[in-house]
């Protein structure tokens, strides 16, 4: 069964303080892997798309990358705008579905 | 470019009686998916539409939920009659992708938090 677990659950972090978030996934045939922003009261806003293991991609403080089994979302130098939830999902190579597998999310809260 | 839009953006209703929500997805995009998103945790399908026709609605409890995306476009969720369980947030998303190539990113709209008591 396909499966997307995340770790940690949530995280505190002091403004400047690196740290990274871990997307461990289980599926067959990996299509792609996406990380999601979601803030309180709104949907998840899109952030990135990877492939394929070895990839990785950036996006001002963010950046995500993969390798066969996880995922890695590390966050440089965090600012208090970074706080949220981070959502990462898979979705399989096999059938003509885009269905999207959810972990549960890590909610990063970031302290002036 | 305007992003998917969801209405209402919350509902309180009683067990047993019946909710719909809509969503207009981004112009263009021929992919929809309706998410079930419980709090604390991620979302779940329901159900994806390609154009007017279903193409995954595995996950969709059919004895209470119906959805329809007449003309390619607007799409309604409907849920009789509606249980405690069904509390959570509804999110729409659309995609640029058809055919059977699935895949390519999903934009979501904000979501009808629903409040069943």
């Amino acid at each position: 069964e396909d499966q997307v677990t995340q770790s940690p659950e949530a995280l505190r972090l002091q403004e400047g303080e690196s740290s990274s978030l871990n997307c461990s996934y289980t599926v067959s045939g990996l299509r792609g892997l996406f990380w999601y922003r979601q803030d309180p009261g709104k949907g998840p806003e899109f952030l990135f798309t990877l492939y394929s293991a070895g990839e990785e991609k950036e996006k001002e403080r963010l950046k995500a990358t993969l390798t066969k089994k996880e995922s890695f979302l590390h966050i440089t130098a965090p600012k208090p705008e970074d706080s949220a939830t981070y959502l990462c999902a898979v979705q399989a190579r096999s059938g003509n579905t885009g269905k999207l597998i959810f972990g549960q999310g890590t909610t990063l809260q970031v302290k002036p | 470019e305007a992003g998917v839009a969801q209405s209402p953006r919350y509902k309180i209703i009683e067990k047993r009686q019946s909710v719909a929500f809509w969503c207009n997805p981004i112009s263009g995009h021929a992919t929809l998916y309706w998410y079930q998103q419980i709090l604390g945790q991620g979302p779940k399908l329901l159900i994806q539409f390609q154009n007017n026709g279903v193409v995954d609605d595995s996950q969709l409890p059919k004895d209470r939920f119906s959805a329809e995306r007449l003309k390619g476009v607007d799409s309604t969720l409907k849920i009789q009659p509606a249980k405690l369980e069904d509390s959570a947030v509804y999110l729409c998303a659309s995609s640029r992708k058809t055919g059977t190539s699935g895949g390519g990113e999903q934009y979501f709209g904000p979501g009808t938090r629903l409040t069943v008591t």
